[in-house]
């Protein structure tokens, strides 16, 4: 496709049920970025793909979220046991993979813990 | 921990006016990034400054990297209501990790 794309845009959840976030980055790119972002502040970083592997995933909160990319394309991000404070729109982003590369961000999956 | 700071977090001007808001780091950077942000909408990358003392521009939208890479600017003249978003700054973390640290962002809006 011509961009990020994620899905679902929206999802209303109870609070300790298991979520599952996918991402599909623009086709190429290798780098693959989750970010969360809470209203009023800036997208705060989860995790980072170059690949199948996670290059860095100093930003998850917990051992409930976890993150995947089996073929170095789509990404699932997955939350389990989800808590009111989950509640945020995720972000997902690809970039080439080269130093110093731009994101590209999809429209985001709005999550939302009742 | 690494911060980006921005300053400041909200922005009211008149349509017409000129206004420059500003990033500051804790750290030395190897470049940094500026990002904008429709209301409901994603953060779309506007520019990248690498060179100490760099300035691009961008039609109204002038971007400036101070000269020790410690802070940036963002200056917008006769600001238009398409103006309208928040504007971040992203910085790269140390250590060689790719991940880009986000700024809270300055909420910019206009009076028409």
């Amino acid at each position: 496709g011509a961009g990020v794309s994620q899905t679902p845009s929206n999802k209303v959840t109870e609070k300790g049920k298991y979520v599952e976030l996918r991402c599909d980055p623009i086709s190429g790119h290798t780098a693959l970025y989750w970010y969360r972002q809470s209203l009023g502040q800036g997208p705060e970083f989860l995790i980072y793909f170059q690949g199948t592997g996670a290059a860095d995933d100093s930003g998850l909160p917990n051992d409930r979220f976890f993150a995947v990319r089996p073929e170095g394309s789509v990404s699932t991000l997955k939350i389990q046991r989800t808590e009111r404070g989950d509640s945020a729109v995720y972000l997902c982003a690809s970039s080439p993979g080269t130093a110093y590369s731009p994101l590209h961000f999809g429209n985001g999956t709005r999550l939302t813990v009742t | 921990g690494q911060q980006v700071m921005q300053i400041p977090q909200y922005q009211h001007v008149q349509e017409g006016e000129d206004f420059t808001t500003y990033c500051n780091s804790s750290t030395t950077l190897s470049n940094i990034q500026w990002y904008k942000q429709r209301p409901g909408g994603h953060p779309v990358f506007l520019i990248q400054l690498v060179k100490s003392g760099e300035v691009k521009k961008q039609k109204r939208l002038t971007f400036q990297f101070g000269e020790a890479k410690k802070n940036s600017s963002l200056h917008i003249t006769a600001t238009q209501t398409t103006d309208v978003g928040t504007y971040f700054c992203a910085e790269p973390t140390q250590g060689g990790s790719e991940k880009l640290v986000f700024g809270k962002g300055m909420k910019l809006t206009v009076n028409p």
